[in-house]
């Protein structure tokens, strides 16, 4: 596609809720990261994939984080058992190689209300 | 935890004045990237300023790297409207795969 298309746009969640938020990159972009922005905050690293492989989990927060990648596209954030503090804007960003010639282009985000 | 801080927090100018946008950053760093953030919206990337260069320029932006002070200025030069939005600076620790790290990000109000 044009961009980088996340869905959904919003979710509300009842906390203790498993959630998917979904990414679906530039087509032929190797480099796939997820970030999660606090109201108010600069974008925080989550983890990063080059194709399928997830090369760095160092920013996920607790192991109730979790990602995939399984075909080195499209690509899966899951949260288990969601708690308040989880309530952020989440981003997925791609990147034709690895981002340090082009910059990288995000996705427009989902919103995650834990209530 | 974020590397880099944006200054100032807010900025408010009227139309075709320029605004300058200032963000320093604490560790050695490969290259400097400025985004925009419209409200609600994902972020857009407006420039990527590499260790070993000093200056560039796209259209009305203007960017400067100082790696001696760990220091980037974002100059946007005969503002419009459309221009308000938030601007974080984000740098990028390696040469090759490198997650970037963002500033809290400046918020800029551009009237009419």
């Amino acid at each position: 596609g044009a961009g980088v298309s996340q869905s959904p746009r919003y979710k509300v969640a009842k906390r203790g809720q498993d959630v998917a938020l979904r990414c679906d990159p530039i087509s032929g972009h190797v480099s796939l990261f997820w970030y999660q922005q606090a109201l108010g905050q600069g974008p925080e690293f989550l983890t990063y994939f080059q194709n399928e492989a997830q090369l760095d989990k160092s920013g996920l927060p607790s192991d109730r984080f979790f990602a995939e990648r399984p075909e080195g596209s499209v690509s899966t954030l899951k949260i288990q058992r969601t708690q308040q503090e989880d309530s952020a804007v989440y981003l997925c960003a791609s990147s034709l190689s690895q981002g340090e010639n082009y910059g990288y282009t995000f996705g427009s985000g989902t919103r995650l209300t834990v209530v | 935890s974020q590397q880099g801080e944006e200054d100032p927090q807010a900025l408010s100018i009227q139309e075709g004045e320029n605004a300058t946008m200032n963000c320093s950053y604490k560790t050695s760093i490969n290259n400097l990237q400025w985004y925009r953030q419209n409200s609600g919206r994902g972020l857009v990337h407006l420039i990527l300023i590499r260790s070993n260069e000093r200056e560039k320029h796209s259209g009305r932006l203007r960017v400067t790297l100082d790696t001696s002070k760990k220091s980037s200025s974002l100059l946007i030069t005969a503002s419009r409207a459309a221009d308000t939005a938030s601007y974080f600076c984000a740098t990028g620790m390696n040469s090759g795969y490198s997650t970037l790290t963002f500033g809290k990000g400046t918020m800029l109000l551009v009237s009419p």
